[in-house]
């Protein structure tokens, strides 16, 4: 069964270093999203990614977060100058459709996380 | 920004015994999903729900989508070890853009 791979599975830091996370959707899937959850809270949306560019964004996704897709395989999320706060498990997802077109149709598939430990 | 609130906040039950959990929410929303996360992965979808009222099975798991849109139950009969985890509510936005706004959640464990 296809699914999304993400590397590293775990990843420690010290505050200030750049960070990359890695992220191989699965292959006929043309969205993709990062979300990620803090320990112990629910998960929450950090950005959507279609057609090359970003779709949405939300308030967590500031300045110091980007996106890239590299390849026609890999979807990476950089954090440029990590903060103890960035501390967190993050998911990435695909979908083979999107969210907006009207009534739900793309179901999100998750990769089992990158978790990110900032000291 | 959209709360959900999920209720219980966790649930220590007997294996074999029906669970029931509940999201809502201060907003109308069109689409309704729950989701599973096991220890230590992502999460996974378990059932969507379209239109108020709807009433949706999935094996020992069936979700209705309230008929004010403003809430969702889960319901779980005869749970077994592998139930155990999170699960969370989710909601699409109304306004077109392209992200699940996920519930509190409601950790589930199995009393052996």
């Amino acid at each position: 069964e296809p699914e999304v791979t993400q590397t590293p599975s775990h990843q420690v830091t010290q505050m200030g270093q750049e960070v990359i996370l890695r992220c191989v959707p699965i292959s006929n899937h043309l969205y993709f999203y990062w979300y990620r959850q803090i320990l112990g809270q629910k998960v929450e949306f950090l950005v959507s990614f279609y057609n090359n560019e970003i779709s949405e964004k939300s308030e967590i996704f500031d300045d110091q977060f980007s996106v890239e897709r590299p390849d026609g395989s890999n979807f990476t999320l950089k954090i440029r100058s990590t903060k103890l706060e960035d501390s967190a498990m993050y998911f990435c997802a695909s979908s083979e459709a999107g969210l907006a077109g009207g009534q739900y149709t793309g179901e999100l598939f998750f990769g089992e996380g990158s978790r990110l430990t900032v000291l | 920004g959209q709360q959900l609130n999920q209720s219980p906040q966790s649930m220590f039950i007997q294996e074999g015994e029906d669970v029931s959990m509940n999201c809502t929410s201060s907003s109308i929303f069109n689409t309704w999903l729950w989701y599973k996360q096991d220890p230590g992965e992502g999460p996974v979808l378990l059932i969507a729900l379209y239109k108020a009222g709807e009433l949706t099975s999935n094996g020992r798991l069936t979700a209705q989508f309230g008929i004010t849109r403003k809430d969702s139950f889960l319901n779980i009969s005869a749970s077994i070890p592998s139930d155990v985890g999170i699960y969370f509510c989710a909601v699409d936005s109304n306004f077109g853009n392209e992200k699940l706004t996920f519930g509190t959640g409601t950790r589930l464990t199995i009393i052996p």
